[in-house]
């Protein structure tokens, strides 16, 4: 099953931009990757998928080399409200399950 | 346009006691799931469902049973609760096809055993 491996934790300041990687050595070939946001009390949401290179949307940027065994978010210039954690997920594949790990929590700081 | 509701928000049960947790989704997908989320152990599939009358058995699926009778909803029951079943449960709705489509989820559900 594809894995991914994500910081714990990281720590910004309003206005900054913030790169969290996610490693999946193991991703199949066909796996894409996707990012939710979880705000605490609620359910995750999705922000950004991709399967190669770079996909952008207006919440953030997923930037993917060609060998596909990691990926990076980025979040421009972060606010307070973006305080919150971030999974990494990529499609397992013929098991048919998404893989949820810890995610990384961010927190966000005046 | 609800998307995906949860009832009830929270509950507490007594060992032993059943109860069902109802999800609804008004976006006409055909695939839902059941997720439980617990600190340290990130979200779990508990069962799953590919369309109206089917249903999946997912990572944790043990003490928990499920239905799918209309499209739109999704029930998920525990006979028996037990206190290793305090948890918040999630449900979550896609709209068909491979597993990587968006899943989006309802706003939670927190269940305490004592």
């Amino acid at each position: 099953l594809a894995k991914t491996t994500q910081p714990i934790s990281m720590d910004s300041y309003e206005g900054q931009e913030v790169n969290i990687t996610c490693s999946h050595n193991n991703i199949a070939t066909n796996d894409y990757i996707t990012w939710y946001q979880q705000f605490p009390s609620q359910g995750p949401r999705f922000i950004i998928q991709g399967y190669k290179t770079k996909v952008t949307n207006e919440v953030a940027s997923l930037f993917i080399p060609a060998d596909r065994k990691s990926s990076t978010l980025s979040l421009p210039r972060v606010s307070l409200s973006d305080t919150a954690v971030y999974y990494c997920l990529v499609d397992a594949g013929n098991n048919r399950k998404l893989i949820w790990g810890l995610g990384t929590s961010l927190a966000v700081n005046p | 346009n609800a998307g995906v509701t949860q009832t009830p928000k929270f509950r507490v049960l007594k060992t032993g006691q059943s109860m069902t947790l109802l999800c609804a989704q008004d976006m006409n997908h055909e695939y839902m799931y059941w997720y439980r989320q617990d600190p340290g152990m990130g979200l779990r599939l508990i069962h799953y469902s590919v369309g109206e009358g089917t249903t999946a058995k997912g990572e944790v699926p043990d003490g928990y049973n499920v239905s799918r009778l209309k499209k739109q909803n999704f029930l998920l029951g525990l006979e028996s609760a037990a206190p290793s079943q305090t948890s918040v449960y999630f449900c979550a709705s896609s709209h068909q096809g491979a597993w990587q489509e968006t899943q989006y989820f309802g706003p939670g559900t927190r269940l305490l055993v004592l």
